[in-house]
């Protein structure tokens, strides 16, 4: 079945400090990977998606992720965390079933908190 | 630009009342989506759309319903609400679900029902 894990309910990283979100996925075929972030009482934004080619991503904000095929994870990473950081983030990925029509399998989420 | 717009922002219903969630968006995007966010569940996707006048069915659509006469809007319906309807709504949309276009999402209309 495919499916997207993001192991961490919750990650804390000093402000200033490098950090990492995990998501894991299973699915056919190459995929479609994207992180999206969600502050309080807000929608989702995008931040950064694989689709092809180099397998570090740069996106909005500063994040970066990382693309591993051979252990099938799309990390989501930055060298230097800021408070401002301190929000919900989302690993999605491209369902690859001829009849999803191309809709997202989301992760649960995880909360990061960046303390001063 | 507006972006995705959703109405109401909070809503309290009691079972068995019906209401309307109404979403618009003005970039001209052909998919448009709902979901339902609970608690440590992520995305439930109740409903989507490729374009004016086609919807499908999400992973989790009993007890809604939709309709997309135009492109700028996707109203969701909830009949005969239940507790179980008890969540966060978010509307969205892209420009080609097909080719990974970011999803642009509205800020959400959080509904209990008691």
């Amino acid at each position: 079945a495919q499916s997207v894990a993001q192991p961490e309910d919750q990650v804390n990283v000093a402000e200033g400090n490098p950090l990492t979100v995990k998501c894991t996925y299973s699915v056919s075929g190459n995929p479609y990977l994207f992180w999206y972030v969600q502050y309080p009482n807000r929608g989702l934004q995008f931040l950064l998606k694989y689709i092809t080619g180099d397998n570090l991503v740069k996106g909005s904000y500063g994040f970066e992720a990382e693309f591993n095929k051979s252990q099938t994870s799309f990390h989501l990473k930055k060298p230097s965390a800021l408070v401002s950081d301190s929000a919900l983030y989302f690993c999605a990925v491209r369902d690859m079933k001829g009849d999803s029509n191309y809709q997202l399998i989301w992760g649960a989420g995880t909360k990061l908190i960046i303390k001063p | 630009n507006a972006g995705v717009t959703q109405t109401p922002k909070f809503r309290i219903l009691k079972i068995g009342q019906s209401m309307t969630l109404q979403c618009t968006q003005d970039m001209n995007h052909n998919y448009m989506y709902w979901y339902r966010q609970d608690p440590g569940m992520g995305l439930k996707l109740i409903y989507y759309s490729v374009g004016a006048g086609i919807t499908d069915k999400g992973e989790v659509p009993n007890g809604y319903n939709v309709s997309r006469s135009t492109t700028e809007d996707f109203p969701l319906r909830l009949e005969l609400a239940a507790p179980s309807q008890t969540s966060v709504y978010f509307c969205a949309s892209s420009y080609d679900g097909r080719q990974g276009s970011p999803l642009h999402f509205g800020n959400g209309t959080r509904l209990t029902v008691t």
